[in-house]
């Protein structure tokens, strides 16, 4: 049981340029999200999905995308990478976000867009 | 949109007291109040959380209490000791859409 997955754990990006940051979980969980963490500014939702086909925007999703295609995967893309996007991204999942239980955290994915 | 306040921002004690983070929030329809610790490089880690039938909740060292009409809430760690440096986050599901929606954080340290 791994938990949640992310990959990769570093990434330096130049302006521009796209990629994908993977999020696994093996739990069976229900909801999965997208946080991105800056100093001083706590933990920020991009992106969630309550189940497979289904996700919403939180409170900072321009510049990604998401998908869910299956209720293991949830992907998290940046479209055109700016320096402002530079931060530490955390992938979090659930059971169920309407029963109120905890989130279950990756291992986080660090960003740097130059 | 909700938004939960949260303070103090860093807290330095020593080892053996008692820390206290308080947070709070303006949404009555907020039911449930998880605390994370994060560790330096780590990923945040659910400690405790309460729901909003219930007014105290303890685990060992740690305690969370909860005041409904005041709207806030509280984390206690007694008797604290250099592991327990890090920071550390409130959360509550609110907003239209019930995810979680996290504090700011409090970084503590305990010096030996």
């Amino acid at each position: 049981n791994a938990g949640v997955t992310q990959t990769p754990k570093f990434q330096v990006l130049k302006t521009g340029q796209s990629m994908t940051l993977q999020c696994a979980q093996d739990m069976n969980h229900e909801y999965m999200s997208w946080y991105r963490q800056d100093p001083g500014m706590g933990l920020r939702l991009i992106h969630y999905s309550v189940g497979a086909g289904i996700t919403d925007q939180g409170e900072v999703p321009n510049g990604y995308n998401v998908s869910r295609s299956t209720t293991e995967d949830f992907p998290l893309r940046l479209l055109s990478a700016a320096p402002s996007q530079t931060s530490v991204y955390f992938c979090a999942s659930s059971y169920s976000r309407s029963l109120g239980y905890g989130y279950t955290f990756g291992s986080g994915t660090r960003l740097t867009v130059v | 949109g909700e938004n939960v306040e949260q303070h103090p921002s860093t807290l330095s004690v020593q080892e053996g007291d008692s820390a206290v983070i308080k947070c709070t929030y303006s949404d009555s329809a907020s039911n449930y109040f998880p605390w994370y610790k994060q560790e330096l490089g780590k990923r945040p880690q659910l400690i405790i959380d309460i729901r909003s039938n219930v007014g105290e909740k303890k685990d060992q060292r740690i305690a969370v209490t909860l005041n409904k009409t005041a709207k806030h809430f509280s984390l206690h760690i007694t008797e604290t000791q250099p592991e327990d440096s890090a920071v550390y986050f409130c959360a509550l599901r609110g907003g239209s859409q019930g995810n979680l929606i996290f504090g700011k954080g409090t970084k503590l340290s305990v010096k030996p």
